[in-house]
């Protein structure tokens, strides 16, 4: 099945770095999801795009929509200890049928370093 | 209870075993779902199911068998099992409906090794 391009596939960073990430795919999506899973638990919902151009804070998170509406970025700023986990994004084609599903990407592993 | 709870959360099975997974969700949504996360793979939708019909099955094999017999509760029952469906099973539940974005939330999820 499709799956979204993540990237990078892991990141290993000291405490208070800042820590980007992105999601790409072939084609244009209506809805981007970031969500974190921390060892052990489901994924939790971190931010919704709901509008190309979109940027939406959620504490030290920053996401964005893609002008394309092929990409979308997560910027978490000074990063702490419990940012650890591995964060995944998904994509909304559209609102019917098959479009509805959602399609994830591989995820982005983070290490922060005390 | 808050959010969406699965038990158990952890199952060791052997491949002739039965067992049954359950999921609950105290969101007052509509839909619910069932996915598989293996390592280095996306996640795998398996079944979808909307006002307690099921509207999807991602050429599921037969021996993953879901039941839903409520908007509240979903199960997952297991039957005949290979070592490669060991794996993390996360029910997540969203709103429903159709004509809006489905945002899910997930269940803690549980993990399956067949032996």
């Amino acid at each position: 099945g499709q799956q979204l391009n993540q990237s990078p596939q892991s990141m290993f960073i000291q405490e208070g770095e800042d820590v980007s990430m992105n999601c790409t795919s072939s084609s244009i999506f209506n809805t981007w999801l970031w969500y974190k899973q921390d060892p052990g638990e489901g994924p939790v919902l971190l931010i919704a795009l709901y509008k190309a151009g979109e940027l939406t804070s959620n504490g030290r998170l920053t996401a964005q929509f893609g002008i394309t509406r092929k990409d979308s970025f997560l910027n978490i700023s000074a990063s702490i200890p419990s940012d650890v986990g591995i964060y995944f994004c998904a994509g909304q084609r559209g609102w019917a049928g098959n479009n509805r599903k959602l399609i994830w990407g591989l995820g982005t592993s983070l290490a922060v370093n005390p | 209870e808050t959010g969406v709870t699965q038990t158990p959360r952890h199952l060791v099975m052997g491949m002739t075993n039965k067992k049954s997974l359950k999921c609950e969700q105290h969101l007052g949504h509509n839909a619910m779902y069932w996915y598989k996360q293996s390592a280095k793979k996306p996640l795998e939708l398996m079944f979808v199911y909307n006002f307690k019909e099921q509207t999807e099955n991602n050429s599921v094999p037969s021996r993953f068998s879901p039941e839903c017999p409520n908007s509240s509760h979903l199960f997952l029952h297991l039957h005949t099992l290979q070592p490669e469906d060991s794996a993390l099973y996360l029910c997540a539940s969203s709103h429903g409906g159709g004509g809006a974005v489905e945002t899910q939330y997930f269940g803690p999820g549980t993990r399956l090794l067949v032996l």
